[in-house]
C-alpha cells in the first residue's frame, strides 16, 4: 500500500505570492490533516478534512486554506506569503477517528 | 523531559545502551498517545501508541509507559542503534479528535 504522497517536495516563493501544496492520502483513508513544522517548534495543526468537509481548524490566519476532493486528495493554499511562512508542511492521513496519523515526507517551503 | 509545549532538546546515548525519552503531556482528558520518529528530511514515522486504559505497551525494541497520575509518557528504546538517531515526538489526543505534538527530543547515538 502506498504511503502518503506530498508534492512538490521543495518550493521557493517570494513574499506576496501564493502557493498550493498537494497531498494524496493512503488508499482508503478519508481523513487528511495538515501541519506546519518550523525549526525549534513542534508540529502546529492547520486543519483536518474528512469527506470533503473541514472538520477541525487550528489557529492560523485566513491566508491558510485547504480543500479535499471526492477521492480524498487534499490541497493546501497559502496566499500573500510572508517570510514567516517558511516551513515544512506535513500532510497526514488516517483511517478514522481515534486512529493513528500517517505522515508524508512534507513540502519544504522557502519564502524569500 | 519533553513536554507538549516545552522540550528537552537533545539526548546522547552510547550505542547498545537503552534510551529513555520523556514527555509531560498537558491534558488529563487525553485518551490516546503516540510516539513518532522523524529523521532528517523525512516526515514523522509512527513508532508506537498507547490508549489511556493501558499503562504499558511493548513493540519491537520499544516500550511506551503511561503514568496518568502525573501526566507523563515515556519511550524506552532497548539496545539503541545508530539508526535510532532522530527527533522523537510525543502526541496526545483529546477534545476535537485532534492531536497535539511536543517540540521533540533529538536523540544522538554515539557509536
Amino acid at each position: 500500500k502506498a504511503g502518503v504522497t506530498q508534492t512538490p517536495r521543495y518550493l521557493i516563493k517570494t513574499r506576496g505570492q501564493q502557493v498550493t501544496l498537494s497531498c494524496s492520502p493512503i488508499s482508503g483513508h478519508r481523513s487528511v490533516s495538515w501541519y506546519q513544522q518550523t525549526p525549534g517548534q513542534g508540529l502546529q495543526f492547520l486543519f483536518e478534512y474528512f469527506s470533503e468537509t473541514q472538520r477541525n481548524k487550528g489557529n492560523f490566519p485566513g491566508r491558510f486554506s485547504g480543500r479535499q476532493f471526492s477521492n480524498s486528495r487534499s490541497e493546501m493554499n497559502v496566499s500573500t506569503l510572508e517570510l514567516g511562512d517558511s516551513a515544512l508542511y506535513l500532510c497526514a492521513s488516517r483511517a478514522g477517528e481515534g486512529e493513528k496519523l500517517f505522515f508524508g515526507s512534507g513540502t519544504q517551503l522557502s519564502v524569500l | 523531559g519533553e513536554s507538549v509545549g516545552l522540550h528537552l532538546p537533545t539526548l546522547s546515548v552510547q550505542e547498545g545502551d537503552n534510551s529513555i525519552i520523556n514527555c509531560a503531556y498537558s491534558n488529563s482528558a487525553s485518551d490516546y498517545f503516540i510516539w513518532y520518529k522523524q529523521e532528517s528530511g523525512k516526515g514523522p514515522q509512527f513508532i508506537i501508541d498507547i490508549r489511556s486504559n493501558m499503562d504499558k505497551r511493548q513493540g519491537q525494541r520499544v516500550t511506551v509507559l503511561l503514568n496518568k497520575t502525573v501526566k507523563h509518557l515515556s519511550l524506552q528504546i532497548a539496545a539503541t542503534q545508530p539508526g535510532d538517531s532522530a527527533v522523537y515526538f510525543c502526541a496526545e489526543k483529546f477534545s476535537g479528535n485532534q492531536f497535539y505534538f511536543g517540540t521533540g527530543t533529538s536523540l544522538t547515538v554515539i557509536p
